[in-house]
């Protein structure tokens, strides 16, 4: 079965340092979305792109959280400077939307922890 | 806007029992999609089903049973004969058409616990 891959699986790294957070989508799918668990907030939208092109990135702290796509079977999300209230599982999703409205496929998440 | 509730924080059953997950939305879209998703305690997010807005028919795929109504603006969601590999949260989700919002906005998860 077609997988989205996330990479790292876990990182932990001290307050102030850069975090990038990879994503390979399913081969096909036109659009790729990051979320964000939290306890406290649960799970929420970060951005999301379709077709390489960013379409919403309301949810994302501009000043430190950056999210691209360089290429179709690449998307990434970076955090510079991290501060301790970033740690949480981050999700990457991707699916094929059109009308359909087809089922987004999640990766496995980054488990991230701000020391 | 849009908006998911799911009333039920943490729900604790004994295996064999039958247990249904409440989810109300709020949205002003005529078209839109509603998801459920698994996560169990590893913590990925798995698929469960997918309902469009026009699709009021409820649909039953082995010991799950999902029941949508527009009138109440409900999309339940029933595990029969519930097994401790059902022990999960069970996220509901909305997934906007007409404003193209196709990102999901997610319920606060349900957690079900079913004990042997």
């Amino acid at each position: 079965d077609a997988r989205v891959t996330q990479t790292p699986r876990h990182k932990v790294t001290e307050m102030g340092q850069e975090v990038t957070m990879r994503c390979q989508p399913i081969l096909g799918h036109n659009t790729v979305f990051w979320y964000r668990q939290t306890m406290m907030q649960g799970l929420e939208l970060l951005a999301y792109f379709r077709n390489r092109a960013p379409l919403d990135d309301s949810g994302m702290p501009k000043d430190r959280f950056s999210a691209e796509m360089p290429d179709a079977t690449l998307a990434t999300l970076k955090i510079q400077p991290s501060e301790p209230r970033d740690s949480a599982v981050y999700f990457c999703a991707s699916g094929l939307v059109g009308d359909g409205g087809q089922p987004q496929h999640f990766g496995d998440g980054t488990r991230l922890s701000i020391l | 806007a849009q908006k998911v509730t799911q009333a039920q924080t943490e729900i604790s059953v004994v295996e064999k029992e039958d247990v249904t997950l409440d989810c109300v939305y709020e949205t002003r879209d005529t078209t839109y999609y509603l998801f459920w998703y698994k996560q169990p305690p590893s913590g990925e997010l798995v698929f469960l089903i997918r309902r469009n807005s026009f699709d009021e028919q409820n649909e039953i795929s082995g010991r799950y049973s999902w029941n949508f109504q527009k009138s109440t603006s409900s999309f339940n969601f029933t595990i029969t004969a519930s097994q401790v590999v059902d022990s999960a949260v069970y996220f509901c989700a909305l997934s906007e058409v007409d404003t193209g919002r196709r990102a999901l906005t997610f319920g606060s998860g349900t957690r079900l616990q079913v004990q042997p």
